[in-house]
């Protein structure tokens, strides 16, 4: 079946240090999805891409989907505390109903 | 608008007792979907439903049911608890693939079988 693993599965940074997660899948992926989990928390959606090398910025974060879409990255610029928590990925293969999230990887900043 | 609600938010069991795990929306999502999260594991997808009266297995089925009478309800059934079963257990729903994809989670159950 379809897996989706993230590296690293945690990462801890300085405030202010980049911070990046990379997401692949063992299959081409129709579109890729990526969401945050706070601490104690349920996952909340960031963002969707759906075409090929597509690239997305949310002010400190840019998502990139890959050419050949098995895979994709989350990029974070000069990390704050509030970046603290699981950062996860998640595939659809066509049109298949269900979606695979990745792995996670748990992101720790420090002051 | 409440969003997706779940209940109970935390549950301790036996082994062997069986329960059901609620999971409502008010913003009717045709999916609704149950995973569960253990720590290096990421999310699993335990069932999932694609409308009303149509439900298919996930990932991890085994020991679990569900059914969807209805677009807003979602219930997933312990049928005998084991410890393996001891989790966090979170559903989602969202419009499906026409409608955007988003899936918008419910703030989870935590579950301890003893």
């Amino acid at each position: 079946g379809q897996q989706v693993m993230q590296i690293p599965q945690y990462q801890h940074v300085q405030e202010g240090e980049d911070f990046t997660t990379y997401c692949n899948s063992s299959t081409t992926l129709s579109n890729i999805q990526w969401y945050k989990q706070r601490p104690g928390g349920h996952p909340v959606f960031l963002i969707q891409l759906v075409k090929s090398g597509e690239v997305k910025k949310q002010k400190r974060l840019t998502f990139q989907f890959g050419e050949a879409k098995k895979n994709s990255s989350l990029h974070i610029t000069a990390t704050q505390t509030t970046d603290v928590g699981t950062y996860f990925c998640a595939g659809r293969t066509g049109t298949a109903s269900k979606l695979t999230f990745g792995t996670g990887t748990r992101l720790q900043v420090t002051l | 608008n409440a969003g997706v609600t779940q209940t109970p938010k935390f549950q301790v069991l036996k082994t062997g007792q069986s329960m059901t795990l609620q999971c409502a929306q008010d913003m009717n999502h045709e999916y609704m979907s149950w995973y569960r999260q253990d720590p290096g594991m990421g999310l699993r997808l335990i069932h999932y439903s694609v409308g009303a009266g149509i439900t298919d297995q996930g990932e991890v089925p085994n020991g679990y049911n569900v059914s969807r009478s209805t677009t807003e309800d979602f219930p997933l059934r312990l049928l005998s608890a084991a410890p393996s079963q001891t989790s966090v257990y979170f559903c989602a729903s969202s419009y499906g693939l026409a409608g955007g994809d988003t899936q918008y989670f419910g703030p989870g159950t935590r579950l301890t079988v003893l």
